[in-house]
């Protein structure tokens, strides 16, 4: 267990739905990272957040929005899915300064 | 941007091989790490870098801190069937600590 967690591990739904991805950083970290991998792909860096405020934005969709709640907390939120946005969406949590990040163990996103 | 070129892009060894991967950068970094990716499984910290020169090792895993700080290599020494996965690199810059990750390594080894 990595001390990140991510719900929920599976989600399959159709086309032009909206779902919502959960994560839970490691207890003290501060930031929050969301990542997309998409089938034999790397790791594309959608968004970052910072103790509630977002701090950088990668290759994120106007489809895709993000959030993270006072308690540290992040959601990410996709809307109106299209085939293509099936991958694995990683959130990871650092607690900043030098060092990696934590992954969590994703959500698997399928749409059909 | 900041750009890593990860190389190779994938491998398949016998079971008992040495493996070299290596990461190269277009700018500098302070901090240089090596993951593993599992199937089905999100990224684990291997190794971190923090200094150029460094020579860090973890089991059968050895990672170098290219002199330079835009370099970086990943050396697993007699393989085993359970080194399957992805191994990315990550550096991470001076200001702030946002990683840039490599496109990552696909390593398969055959028993």
């Amino acid at each position: 267990d990595s001390g990140v967690t991510q719900t929920p591990k599976h989600l399959i739904t159709a086309t032009g739905q909206r779902v919502t991805l959960r994560c839970s950083p490691r207890s003290g970290d501060l930031s929050v990272y969301w990542y997309q991998q998409s089938l034999d792909q790397g790791l594309q860096f959608l968004i970052q957040y910072y103790n509630g405020e977002e701090r950088a934005k990668g290759n994120i969709l106007e489809r895709f929005s993000a959030q993270q709640f006072p308690d540290l907390h992040s959601e990410l939120n996709l809307s109106s899915l299209e085939l293509g946005d099936s991958a694995l969406y990683f959130c990871a949590s650092s607690g900043g300064g030098r060092g990696g990040y934590t992954f969590g163990s994703g959500t698997r996103l399928t749409v059909v | 941007g900041q750009q890593l070129n990860q190389s190779p892009q994938s491998m398949f060894i016998q079971e008992g091989e040495d493996v070299s991967m290596n990461c190269t950068s277009s700018s500098i970094f302070n901090t240089w790490l090596w993951y593993k990716q599992e199937p089905g499984e999100g990224p684990v910290l291997l190794i971190a870098l923090y200094k150029a020169g460094e020579l860090t090792s973890n089991g059968r895993l050895t990672a170098q801190f290219g002199i330079t700080r835009k370099d970086s290599f990943l050396n697993i020494s007699a393989s085993i069937p359970s080194d399957v996965g992805i191994y990315f690199c990550a550096g991470q810059g001076e200001f702030g600590n946002m990683l840039t990750f490599g496109g990552g390594t696909r390593l398969m080894v055959k028993p």
